[in-house]
């Protein structure tokens, strides 16, 4: 079964450092997400990326962030400038139209 | 933006009994409406799915039930297993799929053996 895959599957950064996180979508998406779950909080929505292009973001998603897609297959999340509370569980997901399949997650620790 | 309610936050049923999780929304304009099941260390794992067209989907022993006009739907699992223990979330999304989603806060489910 098809599956979306991401490295690191943790990873520790000093506060202030830039972090890539790294997802390899299901080959035939067309949509690719980014959520984060912070211990404890609910899943809370990033970004979604469609046609090389953001499409929507919420509040969460400041100049701090930004997302690619530098080839046909990985898509990247990264976080410059690393502060305390970014520290959570990053979720990458994609989906044809409708169901989102997620990944197993990376956890970021800011220490 | 939307809000999205869920109900209880832990759940603990004998194995074999029916467990019901509820969530209420609040943007009339969500029309997606998919149910996620989290185990120990691994990302969100679609479970089914229910559009704003429909008012009830099952998939052997799990059913959705959509109230469109009271903003709220339900998650119905019959004949629970052990192997159902796990936290269970809810999410709804105006773009009608898993764009833009809002969780639920979550549901522990705990079947006991």
């Amino acid at each position: 079964e098809p599956e979306v895959t991401q490295t690191p599957s943790h990873q520790v950064t000093q506060m202030g450092q830039e972090v890539i996180l790294r997802c390899v979508p299901i080959s035939n998406h067309l949509y690719f997400y980014w959520y984060r779950q912070i211990l404890g909080q609910k899943v809370e929505f990033l970004v979604s990326f469609y046609n090389n292009e953001i499409s929507e973001k919420s509040e969460i998603f400041d100049d701090q962030f930004s997302v690619e897609r530098p080839d046909g297959s990985n898509f990247t999340l990264k976080i410059r400038s690393t502060k305390l509370e970014d520290s959570a569980m990053y979720f990458c997901a994609s989906s044809s139209e409708g169901a989102g399949i997620f990944g197993s997650g990376t956890r970021l620790t800011v220490v | 933006g939307e809000n999205v309610e869920q109900h209880p936050s832990t759940l603990s049923v004998q194995e074999g009994d029916s467990a019901v999780i509820k969530c209420t929304y609040s943007d009339s304009a969500s029309n997606y409406f998919p149910w996620y099941k989290q185990e120990l260390g691994k990302g969100p794992q679609l479970i089914i799915d229910i559009r704003s067209n429909v008012g009830e989907k099952k998939d052997q022993r799990i059913a959705v039930t959509l109230n469109k006009t009271a903003k709220h739907f339900s998650l119905h699992i019959t004949e629970t297993q052990p192997e159902d223990s796990a936290v269970y979330f809810c999410a709804a999304s105006p773009q009608g799929s898993a764009r833009q989603l809002t969780f639920g806060s979550g549901t522990q489910l705990t079947v006991l053996p």
